[in-house]
């Protein structure tokens, strides 16, 4: 069965930090994949995403993932972090042809302390 | 105003009560898809629509139930034989790209809360 793992579930940094958040998926074929975030009393929403072409991938608010087909990962990274990014962060991926079947992350909570 | 509205906000039930969750969306979105969120478990899908009376279950179907007699509309329905229902439901719905899936845009969710 398809399973997503993300190795961090909670994370604490100072602002400016730097941020890598890592996830990595189980699926032999072609895959999308997802980063979403939700931040405290929002609707969950999308950072960025992946469907072909150049594997690094550029979202919303200075994110960006890259995708590594041979170690299966799509991680999140942001070079430096602000307060407003504390926020829960989820990794997501779809099998292409398996449609409607998003699976996701476990989900990383992050905290940034000012 | 385009969107996807979920309500009640938060729900509480008896257990052995049966309750409907509504899923509204004005996006003219094909897909629609049901998620329970439970701290440090991620979403998981509950069930799937990709057209009009049709659906499909996902990975943890079983006491649950839906309907999509709509394109807006995709209410759950959980019932009594839902042995854990306290959770965080999230809708989510998405348009259809080529057969496949694209990105799917979430609702702001209802607690359900079982006393």
């Amino acid at each position: 069965a398809q399973s997503v793992s993300q190795h961090n579930h909670h994370v604490i940094l100072s602002e400016a930090a730097s941020l890598e958040l890592g996830c990595n998926y189980s699926y032999g074929g072609t895959v999308n994949l997802f980063w979403y975030v939700q931040y405290p009393g929002q609707h969950l929403q999308l950072l960025l995403k992946y469907f072909s072409g150049d594997p690094l991938v550029k979202g919303i608010k200075g994110f960006e993932a890259e995708f590594i087909k041979s170690k299966f990962s799509f991680n999140l990274r942001k070079p430096s972090v602000q307060w407003s990014d504390t926020a829960e962060y989820f990794c997501a991926v779809n099998a292409q042809g398996n449609t409607g079947k998003l699976i996701f992350g476990q989900g990383t909570t992050l905290q940034v302390k000012p | 105003d385009g969107g996807i509205t979920q309500s009640p906000k938060y729900l509480f039930r008896k257990e052995g009560q049966n309750v409907t969750l509504s899923c509204e969306q004005n996006l003219n979105h094909d897909a629609m898809y049901w998620y329970r969120q439970d701290p440090g478990q991620g979403l998981r899908l509950i069930y799937y629509s990709q057209i009009v009376n049709d659906f499909q279950k996902g990975d943890i179907a079983e006491g649950y139930s839906v309907s999509r007699e709509k394109k807006e509309s995709f209410p759950l329905t959980v019932t009594s034989a839902q042995k854990n229902p306290t959770a965080f439901y999230l809708c989510a719905s998405s348009p259809t790209r080529g057969g496949g899936i694209d990105t799917q845009y979430f609702g702001p969710g209802t607690r359900l809360t079982v006393l």
